[in-house]
């Protein structure tokens, strides 16, 4: 059964820094992996998904990478600003196209001005 | 508009009461899903449907039934609420056909007392 890791649970830096967020996964015959943006009392945004062939994807001040190989994928996020305070999901798709998505619990980021 | 409407927004019921959950979407989307949002343990799937007349259950179906009314439609029902069905659900879509990316509703809020 796939199990989705991320650490921290939370993470608090100051504006303008630099950050990644981390996220592991079990079994690496990942289909894809979909990072998703919750803020409080939302539903998720979807950011950036990351095809099993691929290595990275970027939108604007966001990188995604994943490495299948070693059950990784990390969220870079370029000069943190107030805004992207939220709560950040990894989630992966194993299924060969079932379309079945894995949660991990979540990073809760809050960017301070 | 938003994309994936859920109706109600927020439901406090009573044990054994029968409760629905709607769903509408107009990204013209084949399929739709339900997840439960519980602190601590993530979102698990519990239900998706590939279409009007495929319909599955995912890691948590128990307590719950599912009905696809159209393309656009997907409700969500609670035959006999219990406690420990409280949580936030949301309902999800995505195209399908290689597009892969998920679009979420707003959610509700069920609290059953």
């Amino acid at each position: 059964k796939q199990e989705v890791t991320q650490i921290p649970a939370a993470l608090s830096v100051p504006e303008g820094e630099n950050l990644v967020l981390n996220c592991s996964f079990t079994d690496s015959a990942i289909y894809n992996l979909q990072w998703f943006r919750q803020d409080p009392g939302k539903g998720l945004t979807s950011l950036l998904l990351i095809q099993s062939s691929q290595r990275e994807q970027t939108s604007g001040r966001l990188n995604a990478s994943l490495d299948k190989s070693s059950g990784r994928s990390t969220l870079y996020i370029a000069a943190s600003q107030p805004g992207d305070s939220a709560t950040y999901l990894c989630a992966v798709d194993s299924g060969a196209g079932s379309y079945q998505l894995t949660f991990g619990k979540g990073t809760k980021l809050s960017v301070i001005p | 508009d938003a994309d994936v409407t859920q109706t109600p927004r927020n439901r406090i019921t009573k044990t054994g009461k029968r409760i629905m959950l709607e769903c509408s979407q107009t990204k013209g989307h084949d399929r739709m899903y339900w997840y439960r949002q519980d602190p601590g343990l993530g979102l698990r799937l519990i239900y998706y449907s590939f279409d009007v007349k495929d319909i599955n259950k995912g890691e948590i179906s128990d307590g719950y039934s599912v009905s696809r009314q159209a393309q656009a439609k997907f409700s969500l029902s609670l035959e006999s609420a219990i406690p420990n069905q409280t949580a936030l659900y949301f309902c999800a879509t995505s195209g399908g056909g290689g597009e892969y990316e998920q679009y979420f509703g707003p959610g509700t809020r069920l609290t059953v007392t």
